[in-house]
């Protein structure tokens, strides 16, 4: 079936650090991939999206390009801030309908 | 413009009882899915509502069932609550598919005890 697996955390980085999660998928055909972030005591956010090969998407400073080759969609981030404290999700799309989430990887930045 | 809203926020209910929980969509969305987050977990899929209709379901038992209404809010009903049946419950909208942004209400935390 279509499954996601991204980097167990916790991840703490100190501000103006580089962050990398990686994030690997398993799926047939061509899946689109997103990036949610969860922030303390609020819902899931869209935080990017790539619906076809070699798409980056990007937001807020953050970038994950959509690697087929490698099944891996991994979020980077050049310099984060205290406010990118989060969970973030890994999640794919087969079909139309539904998203299948990797497990999050909690994220501290230390001032 | 609201978002997506949920209610209640948290729940207390024991084994055997039954639950209801309400969302009402983002203005203009006209499909509702609910998810399923254990504690330390990923969202998990239980269905989407299109057209008041389910049109797809996830790998969950039938105690688990729910509704769309015209105004396109939806209520997730679980019936003889297990004790693993504890999570936030979230509801999520969009217009038409999954490849258009869903947006996530806030979520329902339910515990059974």
């Amino acid at each position: 079936g279509n499954s996601v697996t991204q980097m167990e955390g916790p991840v703490t980085l100190s501000e103006e650090a580089f962050l990398t999660i990686n994030c690997t998928y398993t799926a047939t055909g061509y899946p689109s991939l997103f990036w949610y972030v969860q922030y303390p005591g609020e819902g899931l956010q869209l935080l990017l999206k790539a619906t076809k090969a070699d798409d980056k998407g990007s937001n807020k400073g953050f970038e994950a390009t959509y690697r087929k080759e490698t099944t891996s969609f991994h979020l980077e981030k050049g310099s984060v801030q205290v406010s990118d404290s989060a969970v973030y999700f890994c999640a794919l799309s087969r079909d139309d309908y539904k998203l299948s989430f990797g497990a999050g990887t909690t994220v501290t930045v230390r001032a | 413009d609201a978002g997506v809203t949920q209610s209640p926020t948290h729940l207390i209910k024991t084994r055997g009882q039954q639950v209801t929980l309400r969302c009402s969509p983002k203005s203009g969305h006209d499909t509702v899915s609910w998810y399923q987050q254990a504690l330390g977990q990923g969202p998990q899929f239980i269905f989407q509502y299109y057209e008041e209709e389910e049109r797809q379901r996830g790998n969950f038992p039938d105690r688990f069932s729910g509704h769309q209404f015209p105004n396109y809010s939806s209520e997730l009903n679980v019936n003889a609550l297990l004790l693993g049946d504890s999570a936030l419950y979230l509801c999520a909208s969009s217009l038409g598919t999954v490849r258009e942004t869903q947006y996530f209400g806030p979520g329902t935390r339910l515990l059974v005890l």
